[in-house]
């Protein structure tokens, strides 16, 4: 059972198209991570957020923490074919295990 | 590439058998967790090894198991194993930073298919 609830689960886009992915939970968190998988690899961190209402940008990625921090926000800006792969959310609560998403799988067409 | 590495990376086992897969942890890193990830699902959380000891356990059965070694080196042991068990393992090495969080940094994982 995943305690955190990704959407869409399936995302095809056009190369130069922006998307946004989303991360919800009805718990609240300690921090949150965003990660991309590719097939056969193994999931590899994009960025952590911490603090409610906190945005992180990595170049074309804005990263959003809700305010009350149960949820948070992806968004890819002209997306390329290189941003294709399995986007999973993973939050931390109370302990130090990470509960991930189901995960987006973006695809981005040339 | 982030140091850690997993072997073996695909195994075929057959019901009832035992399996042990390995990890090797990011250098500086104490502490292991090891997740289950089945086909189109997320990761889910099997347990930690922290300083040798676990330090927390996921849901899943006794027959799950494992070490860690002085080395922070460690294993994942499965006994009688089920065709559920089919499945991507991943290792994650970390630092307890309790400011932060832990920041995991992950294998690519053993492929087990189990027939």
């Amino acid at each position: 059972t995943q305690l955190l609830e990704q959407s869409p689960q399936f995302l095809s886009i056009q190369e130069g198209e922006n998307l946004t992915v989303y991360c919800n939970s009805s718990s609240v968190f300690s921090s949150l991570q965003w990660y991309r998988q590719e097939p056969g690899e193994g999931p590899v961190l994009l960025v952590t957020v911490v603090t409610g209402g906190e945005v992180k940008k990595l170049k074309r990625l804005t990263f959003q923490f809700g305010d009350a921090r149960k949820d948070s926000s992806l968004h890819i800006t002209a997306a390329q074919t290189g941003d294709t792969g399995l986007y999973l959310c993973a939050g931390q609560f109370n302990d130090y295990k990470l509960s991930f998403g189901a995960g987006t799988t973006v695809t981005v067409r040339a | 590439e982030t140091g850690v590495t997993q072997s073996p990376t695909h195994l075929i086992k057959t019901r009832g058998q035992q399996v042990t897969l390995r990890c090797s942890s990011q250098s500086g890193h104490n502490t292991v967790s090891w997740y289950q990830q089945a086909l189109g699902q997320g990761p889910q959380f099997i347990f930690q090894y922290y300083r040798e000891e676990e330090n927390g356990r996921g849901n899943f059965p006794p027959r799950f198991s494992g070490l860690q070694f002085p080395n922070y080196s460690s294993e994942l042991n499965v006994n009688a194993l089920e065709l559920d068990d089919s499945a991507l393992y991943l290792c994650a090495s970390s630092r307890m930073d309790r400011v932060i969080g832990e920041t995991q940094y992950f294998g690519p994982g053993t492929r087990l298919l189990v027939l």
